[in-house]
């Protein structure tokens, strides 16, 4: 029963350009949602986030948008460095369950 | 300073062995938690504790024993390991049970032979 999808496991993306991580969920009763960075060897880190009640919000070069009618969070980097290159794991809040879901994760690249 | 801290960082057991994995915050959190990411990746809640009181326990064998003797601690006991149990484990902390920002360990490298 999975209720976080990230369906691109792995992405590569020139530097400079803009990545775009995608995220989907099935559950409406999420109400705050989160990216977490992993670097290999390390714990995930936490990004950005955004609650329910809002579609945007940013934070430097990074903007995390939600579309809670089509239940779909996006991640936005903008311009790409090369340190952004990490597994970057979509995550929800369940409030009825005190506790945060996670995705699979997908593998960004940043080439030169 | 490590914020939360678990060790060992490496594990190499033989099946039917008995392992503890311990981990710390100085965070002054209230709330700790233990993660398995298996396999496919995914990072799978299995423990969270809250003041030394446990708060969630999915669906995990009792072969896994968490013993959280004080807030700042939480470590992971597992008995009778079997080869499904390699996986990366992740401690984490956070400031309260409800709160949706949490702080990960680097992780506990468990190998099963």
């Amino acid at each position: 029963d999975q209720q976080v999808k990230q369906n691109s496991p792995s992405l590569s993306v020139q530097e400079g350009r803009i990545s775009i991580l995608n995220c989907d969920y099935t559950n409406s009763m999420f109400d705050y949602f989160l990216w977490y960075k992993k670097y290999p060897a390390e714990g995930p880190t936490f990004l950005i986030s955004i609650s329910s009640i809002k579609d945007k919000n940013e934070d430097g070069r990074f903007t995390v948008f939600l579309n809670k009618s089509a239940k779909h969070l996006s991640l936005h980097i903008v311009p790409s460095q090369p340190g952004d290159s990490a597994v970057y794991f979509c995550a929800f809040w369940d409030s009825s369950a005190s506790k945060i879901i996670f995705g699979s994760g997908t593998r960004l690249s940043i080439r030169p | 300073d490590t914020a939360v801290s678990q060790t060992p960082k490496y594990l190499v057991t033989q099946m039917g062995n008995d392992k503890s994995i311990k981990c710390e915050q100085n965070l002054g959190h209230d709330t700790m938690y233990w993660y398995k990411q298996d396999s496919k990746k995914f990072l799978k809640i299995m423990f969270s504790y809250n003041n030394k009181e446990l708060i969630i326990n999915e669906t995990v064998p009792n072969r896994f024993s968490p013993k959280s003797p004080d807030k700042a601690h939480l470590n992971l006991h597992i008995n009778s390991l079997e080869l499904g149990d390699s996986a990366v484990y992740f401690c984490a902390s956070s400031p309260r049970d409800g709160g949706n920002t949490i702080y990960f360990g680097e992780g506990s490298w468990l190998t099963v032979v």
